[in-house]
């Protein structure tokens, strides 16, 4: 089955405890975004890949890390979480266009991280 | 720069009555245009989306969406509500050749009363 998968689910932290949250497809996706959602903000786009070793930073990347070493995964990093990075996340992938991420192409979501910081 | 506005937060219908949400958008050229489900503890899920060509999009789950070039406007309508469509419901836009600016909007709460 054709799938986003996030983890973990749901997280309880404290403020400055380093913290991975992963992300990783199993289409074969160029493009990995990810994105955090908050009330009456829709989401936002913290980071995003195009490929393997290529990253480039979103609307909201203040405070967050990610990398891209395989097609497949996208781990987003809080290096010293903080109570505002409290969120729900969510990891996004597609396919390219012509070498460029089209919105042709339908992105395909994660179930969510719900991340707390205490 | 481009945005988007669901003005209605939270609506409640009933089931088995017809649904509209609104959603208005700013752009200085016609976008990409979306709507978006997302099920309670699920991710987002793409219900339909606009290109160009005929400005009302059939979509699934029985939704459909209209382009309103005069009105920048992309409503998502359905005539007969289920229990099982209570969801979020997120528009979004987009530049052609660009995911990186997709703008979501805040997204309306939609309750099915039985």
């Amino acid at each position: 089955e054709a799938q986003v998968t996030q983890n973990p689910r749901y997280l309880i932290t404290v403020t400055g405890k380093k913290l991975t949250v992963t992300c990783s497809q199993n289409m074969n996706h160029e493009y990995m975004s990810w994105y955090r959602q908050d009330p009456g903000l829709g989401l936002r786009q913290i980071y995003y890949s195009m490929n393997v070793e290529v990253t480039d930073k979103g609307d909201v990347p203040e405070g967050y890390k990610v990398s891209r070493k395989e097609k497949r995964n996208f781990p987003l990093i809080l290096e010293s979480p903080s109570p505002n990075q409290t969120s729900l996340y969510f990891c996004a992938s597609s396919s390219l266009v012509d070498g460029r991420a089209s919105s042709y192409n339908e992105q395909f979501f994660g179930p969510g991280t719900r991340l707390t910081v205490l | 720069a481009q945005s988007v506005t669901q003005p209605d937060i939270h609506i409640t219908v009933s089931e088995g009555a017809s649904l509209e949400l609104r959603c208005n958008y700013s752009y200085g050229a016609t976008p990409y245009l979306f709507w978006y489900v997302q099920s309670p503890g699920q991710g987002l899920q793409l219900l339909l989306k606009y290109f160009s060509g005929d400005t009302l999009v059939q979509g699934i789950k029985g939704f459909e969406a209209e382009f309103k070039r005069s009105q920048s406007s992309f409503n998502l309508r359905k005539p007969s509500v289920h229990w099982s469509d209570a969801a979020e419901y997120f528009c979004a836009v987009a530049q052609r050749y660009n995911n990186n600016d997709m703008r979501f909007g805040a997204g309306t709460r939609l309750t099915v009363k039985p």
